[in-house]
């Protein structure tokens, strides 16, 4: 079953506007990983934000990590057309001795960005 | 660096039939990890290999498998292939099994 459970499920906004998107999880985690994916093509490495870091950015994307609620965010500032995908939050499962080389994903937010 | 490559991209195959996917990771990386991702289910893992090792499994049935080669390539097949079968086939690789994973364009298998 999976894991993370992302908010909201959809988002429309306009261009240059601010996006936020949330995502919870259950378990202890080594890192969280953000993607994008466009039109069912494969997933785009966005950020990684390991479980001892509470903020991380790069450009024009910031991830918030609250190990206490089990939950991030991304942030995608002055968003453009070009943003339009969808975005799925991965945890990387901490399991018995170490990590276990497997994320899992929540089920996404579809962000549509209006030129 | 090139980056993940998966082959082939799209196949049609017929209920019953095998079918073998290719990945190959990013050089250096020697950690691969697949995924099928579906309208209904979403991304779910299905098994990671690290060293020529199965290190997990998802909760597949066993006609799912996979191996890893000593260049770290990675193969998975799906044998007795079913309708529900049909999906988005992705790999992802990484340099261990602690940091960020890239994925390959996928392959999209149809089952008719």
């Amino acid at each position: 079953s999976q894991q993370g459970e992302e908010d909201p499920q959809a988002l429309s906004i306009q261009e240059g506007e601010n996006a936020t998107m949330n995502c919870s999880y259950k378990t202890s985690i080594n890192n969280l990983q953000w993607y994008r994916q466009n039109s069912g093509r494969g997933l785009v490495h966005l950020i990684l934000i390991r479980s001892n870091e509470r903020e991380k950015h790069s450009g024009r994307l910031r991830v918030t990590l609250d190990t206490s609620k089990k939950s991030s965010s991304l942030l995608i500032t002055a968003s453009r057309a070009a943003d339009t995908a969808s975005y799925f939050c991965a945890t990387a499962v901490i399991h018995g001795s170490g990590n276990t080389g497997k994320l899992i994903f929540g089920q996404g937010t579809t962000l549509q960005v209006k030129p | 660096k090139a980056g993940v490559t998966q082959t082939p991209r799209y196949l049609i195959k017929t209920r019953g039939q095998q079918v073998t996917l290719s990945c190959s990771p990013i050089s250096g990386h020697r950690s691969v990890s697949w995924y099928q991702q579906t309208p209904g289910q979403g991304l779910q893992f299905l098994f990671e290999y690290f060293s020529e090792t199965q290190r997990n499994k998802g909760n597949f049935p066993g006609r799912f498998s996979g191996r890893q080669f000593s260049n770290s390539r990675s193969e998975m097949n799906v044998s007795t292939l079913e309708l529900g079968d049909s999906a988005l086939y992705l790999c992802a690789s990484s340099v261990d099994r602690l940091g960020e994973q890239f994925f390959g364009p996928g392959t999209r298998l149809t089952v008719l």
